[in-house]
């Protein structure tokens, strides 16, 4: 039930694509939904968040989409760029101490 | 202003050895949390700490013990180490929102 599944585990897009991860979870009691960047030797770096009661967050070429109904979100990163090759995880928040449940990544890589 | 930091960057110990993880938490921050992130995976939360006691703790062994000092600074504390603690040891702070990750310690257990 704290679980969060993320697809795909790898995604290779073209310079300039979109690239899109998705993430799904069961648990209503998540209440705050973080995407984290994270290079390699590098800890996650946070990237966007949104809570349940919004639909749509954008941030320059990052952006979340949200549905509660479904209890999915996912993340589009528009115009992607070569830098953007890094682990991607979605995470969600729950409990008295708001710990982080993650997702298992996806690995993005960005041809130039 | 200086973010999470984390000492040592590397650790290599023997299976059965005990070892001592520190963290610094962002200037302003008050709340520690650690998390374990094995090869390939994503983090996962083992406890947090906010006035210097234990609020909550995920699914770990009690070979796994931390302390957080009136600085608000933390320490992790893994006994007994097996090979299967070999992983990225994560310290996050945080305020009331978002967690800042540190860049971690890496633990290799041989």
């Amino acid at each position: 039930q704290q679980q969060v599944k993320q697809s795909p585990q790898s995604l290779i897009v073209q310079k300039g694509g979109i690239s899109i991860i998705n993430c799904a979870y069961e648990n209503t009691a998540f209440d705050y939904f973080p995407w984290y960047q994270q290079f390699p030797g590098k800890g996650p770096a946070l990237l966007i968040a949104i809570r349940p009661d919004v639909s749509e967050k954008k941030e320059g070429r990052f952006t979340i989409s949200f549905n509660k109904s479904a209890k999915q979100f996912s993340l589009h990163i528009m115009d992607s760029q070569p830098g953007d090759s890094a682990t991607y995880f979605c995470a969600a928040r729950w409990g008295s101490a708001r710990q982080l449940t993650f997702g298992s990544g996806t690995q993005l890589t960005v041809l130039p | 202003d200086a973010g999470v930091t984390q000492s040592p960057t590397h650790l290599i110990k023997t299976r059965g050895q005990q070892v001592t993880l520190r963290c610094s938490p962002k200037s302003g921050h008050d709340t520690v949390s650690w998390y374990q992130q094995a090869l390939g995976q994503g983090p996962q939360f083992i406890f947090q700490y906010y006035e210097e006691e234990e609020r909550q703790r995920g699914n770990f062994p009690d070979r796994f013990s931390g302390h957080q000092f009136p600085n608000y600074s933390s320490e992790l504390n893994v006994n007994a180490l097996l090979l299967g603690d070999s992983a990225l040891y994560l310290c996050a702070s945080s305020t009331k929102e978002e967690q800042y990750f540190g860049p971690g310690t890496r633990l290799t257990v041989t």
